[in-house]
């Protein structure tokens, strides 16, 4: 399977406690995007890489979340103290970002976190 | 800010009716527009897209038209089918491919 891939695809935690999802992409993308999409909305951009540098976070983006993806490849989201607003379907997506291209983002099968 | 709408679901149809999903947006410039689709169970997948003006994106049977003057990217089936049963989500590029969702639309096509 080549596509991107997230683990875990499921988590249920309780709130205060900490939490971090993988994100592994299609190997030769350059770009990674975190998006949160809660129960029947689209989803919302959090953050995205580019190799290894983070471009940009939204403001959605807490001082709780964290986000790193060492060496270009994989990625992973964390959330510290979590809270039950945070209950969601956090996605990833990746691409080839070519100079002046636009190319389609590839998105994985997301992890649903729930907070108790 | 740039934002999207997309008509209310859900929508419900007989297999071989036309389909017309409604998607309207706000945006500054010219941002590329896109429909992607999510079948039970299963990730976002691009369905189409057009980068400018009066471009027609297509697949599988759908199209939606670039319209700048009416700033819409609707999407439509001549004939729909059971497996076209799925949630379809509007959106644009905000730049660096950054995307901007609608709220989704659930399609359901009974035999």
């Amino acid at each position: 399977d080549t596509g991107v891939s997230q683990d875990p695809r499921h988590k249920i935690t309780k709130r205060g406690q900490n939490v971090t999802f993988r994100c592994d992409p299609i190997s030769e993308h350059n770009r990674l995007y975190w998006y949160r999409q809660t129960l029947g909305q689209g989803p919302e951009f959090l953050t995205y890489f580019q190799n290894e540098a983070q471009l940009e976070k939204s403001r959605l983006l807490s001082d709780r979340f964290s986000a790193e993806r060492p060496k270009g490849s994989f990625s992973t989201l964390e959330i510290q103290r979590t809270e039950q607003g945070d209950s969601a379907m956090y996605l990833c997506a990746s691409s080839l970002a070519l100079m002046g291209g636009r190319d389609e983002q590839f998105f994985g099968p997301g992890t649903r976190l729930t907070v108790l | 800010g740039n934002s999207v709408t997309q008509m209310e679901g859900p929508v419900t149809l007989s297999e071989e009716a036309f389909l017309t999903i409604n998607c309207t947006y706000t945006a500054t410039g010219y941002p590329s527009l896109f429909w992607y689709v999510q079948y039970p169970g299963e990730g976002l997948q691009l369905l189409l897209k057009a980068t400018k003006a009066d471009d027609k994106g297509s697949n599988k049977g759908f199209e939606a038209t670039y319209r700048k003057e009416t700033t819409s990217f609707h999407l439509e089936k001549g004939s729909v089918q059971v497996s076209d049963s799925a949630v379809y989500f509007c959106a644009l590029d905000q730049g660096a491919q950054k995307l901007v969702f609608g709220q989704g639309t659930r399609l359901t096509i009974n035999p």
